[in-house]
């Protein structure tokens, strides 16, 4: 079945600093990927969608300069969380799918703490 | 705009029994797709089941089946002989099938499977 590896699954950094989130499609190509975010107890809010050789499409009140995504291939995004913030501390998830419709899958999450 | 009401914030059922989770969404759209995603304390999200909206036959997988009522908009999701390992976050999920492919998640029901 269809495999969505994410990295790392945590990280720590400090405020102000810069942390890359990877997001890959292990078995199959996904032109498209999407990025949530979630609180705890919370649901997956949608925070951009991936599109490969493009920009992204970020969802109202996401900031698109503070959360930078990059679709370079078939197979990988990124997120970057730029001059990260204790607010900014989170539980990010990546989704992809190989045909829209049968189910995304997901990746294990990354959990981000900003001290 | 697509929403996704699920009105169970938290449910508690002893083991072997059989619990049904809520879900109601709002669309005028006529294609699209319906989910139900388990998500346990690991934070994995896990595909439990996945309805097509111009099928009228119900979805089931193993113990898990959907009651999808297309008139009505509401497609819940009962599971049978419930077993400890079904305790987890549940999330019921809407794709409109077009350009943008999103995913709009409920917020959740937590069920907890009593021993």
């Amino acid at each position: 079945g269809a495999v969505v590896s994410q990295h790392p699954s945590w990280v720590i950094c400090k405020s102000g600093t810069s942390v890359k989130i990877e997001c890959r499609s292990l078995d199959f190509q996904a032109t498209t990927m999407f990025w949530y975010r979630q609180f705890p107890k919370q649901s997956l809010m949608l925070m951009a969608t991936s599109n490969e050789g493009s920009k992204a499409t970020y969802e109202q009140g996401v900031e698109k300069d503070k959360f930078l995504i990059n679709h370079a291939s078939l197979t990988l995004s990124t997120l970057t969380v730029t001059s990260a913030h204790p607010e900014d501390s989170s539980f990010y998830i990546c989704s992809a799918g190989p045909v829209p419709g049968e189910g995304y899958t997901f990746g294990s999450g990354t959990r981000l703490t900003v001290v | 705009a697509q929403t996704v009401t699920q009105s169970q914030p938290e449910m508690s059922v002893q083991e072997a029994e059989t619990v049904t989770l809520s879900c109601t969404y709002d669309t005028s759209e006529n294609n699209y797709y319906l989910f139900w995603y388990k998500q346990p304390p690991s934070r994995q999200m896990i595909l439990v089941i996945r309805q097509e909206a111009y099928k009228q036959q119900n979805a089931t997988e193993n113990r898990f089946s959907v009651n999808f009522q297309k008139a009505a908009k509401s497609f819940s999701l009962k599971i049978s002989d419930s077993q400890l390992g079904d305790t987890a976050m549940y999330f019921c999920a809407f794709h409109r099938v077009s350009r943008d492919d999103k995913i709009i998640f409920g917020k959740g029901t937590r069920l907890h499977i009593l021993p």
